[in-house]
Formats: structure tokens, sequence, C-alpha cells
């Protein structure tokens, strides 16, 4: 059973300031990292993923990987209120069933 | 493009009783998902299916049925409803080649609670 493990926070970080969202997980041989962004009774949404090692970026939104430490992080760069949120990470459990394994989230909350 | 459509939105159901969750996908996305999120916690894969006609367990099957007879459809089932059901459902698809990066466009979701 694939893990992923995240701090569930929260993360309090000032406007304009770089947030960093970590997550590790268990499975040496994942390939993929996905994150997601959720709002408070709301469903996830896709914000980036990345397969290979090293930096992915996406405007304010750069994903960071280190396969041989097992960990993917997210930086959030210039935060902004409206970021303000539960940051999901996820594996995908099996090439066969394409279905995620996701962590339980970091809460980000960004003051103005 | 209406994308993962869900319903209902919300229901209360007593325990004992018994629902149908309701999703469907305009998308035709060959993979559908079903996932159950308690309060503070990741989601939990329930079912998913991989085609019409295909379906199979997730981590946490149990007190739960699908079927899928059509690309468009995936419901679930809820038999003989438990409190341990209360949670948030999410419907989810996915298609295209590409294993491990094709992201999942999820429903609205659906908040159920059983008193």
């Amino acid at each position: 059973q694939k893990e992923v493990e995240q701090n569930s926070g929260p993360l309090s970080v000032p406007e304009g300031a770089i947030a960093s969202l970590n997550c590790t997980y268990s499975d040496r041989g994942s390939q993929s990292f996905f994150w997601y962004r959720q709002y408070s009774g709301k469903s996830p949404e896709l914000i980036m993923f990345i397969y290979s090692n090293g930096d992915k970026e996406d405007g304010r939104f750069t994903a960071q990987l280190n396969k041989a430490s097992q960990y993917v992080s997210l930086l959030i760069r210039d935060s902004q209120p409206s970021d303000s949120a539960t940051y999901l990470c996820a594996v995908p459990m099996d090439t066969g069933r394409r279905a995620l394994t996701f962590g339980s989230g970091t809460r980000l909350q960004v003051q103005p | 493009n209406a994308g993962v459509t869900q319903t209902p939105k919300f229901r209360i159901l007593k325990i004992g009783q018994s629902m149908t969750l309701q999703c469907a996908q305009d998308m035709n996305h060959n993979y559908m998902y079903w996932y159950r999120q308690d309060p503070g916690m990741g989601l939990k894969l329930i079912y998913y299916s991989v085609g019409a006609g295909i379906t199979d367990k997730g981590e946490v099957p149990n007190g739960y049925n699908v079927s899928r007879s059509t690309t468009e459809d995936f419901p679930l089932r809820l038999e003989l409803a438990a409190p341990s059901q209360t949670s948030v459902y999410f419907c989810a698809s996915s298609g295209g080649v590409g294993v491990g990066n094709q992201p999942q466009h999820f429903g609205d979701g659906t908040r159920l609670s059983i008193l």
C-alpha cells in the first residue's frame, strides 16, 4: 500500500511571501506526482503534476521532485489570500487503475 | 462542457436506508472512480472502472456497490447505510494516454450524512 505523508498544518504565511509545501512518499517506484488544491467545501482541482527529477514551473507555482529522498514539494511565490486552501499531494496507485493515493493535505493560510 | 456531474449534492439518510449516488461524465473518459473524503483527511478510493462493464474494488469498498453499463455513467450504491458512511463522496474520471500523467477530473461531490 503506497503511502503519502503531508504535514496537516496550518501553514501560515504573509501575503507576498513564498509558501513551501512538502510531501513524502513510500514507494520508490512512483513515477509521477500530482498537486491538487481544494478550497473548503469544494472538489480538488489539479494544479501541477511532475514526473522528472528537478523543478517544474507554472506561473507562481513550482513543483520540485527529489526521487532519491522520496519527497516532492510545491512552492507558491507571491502568495495571495486566494491561495488559502488545502493542498493535496497524490501519487498513482498503480499503472493499471490510474487511481491516485492522496495525502491528507496541508492547509495553507495566507495572511493579508 | 459539464465535465463530471454528481447528484444529489446533499443527502441525509437514516441508518439502514439505501440510496444511489449518481455520477455522469461527458468527456468520453474510460476511467471513472469513486472516492470518499472524511473531515481533515485525504481521499480514499472506493471503487473504480476502466470501461463499461468493468469495475473493481478500491481501498474501502465494504458497504458499497457500483455498476458501469455505459461509458458516461458510474453510479455508487449504498446498501444498509451506517453512520461510518457519513462522508463527502467524489466521483472522478480520467482518460487519454500516458499512464501516470493524466489528471483526474472531479465532480462537485455529494455530502452524505447518516443519522
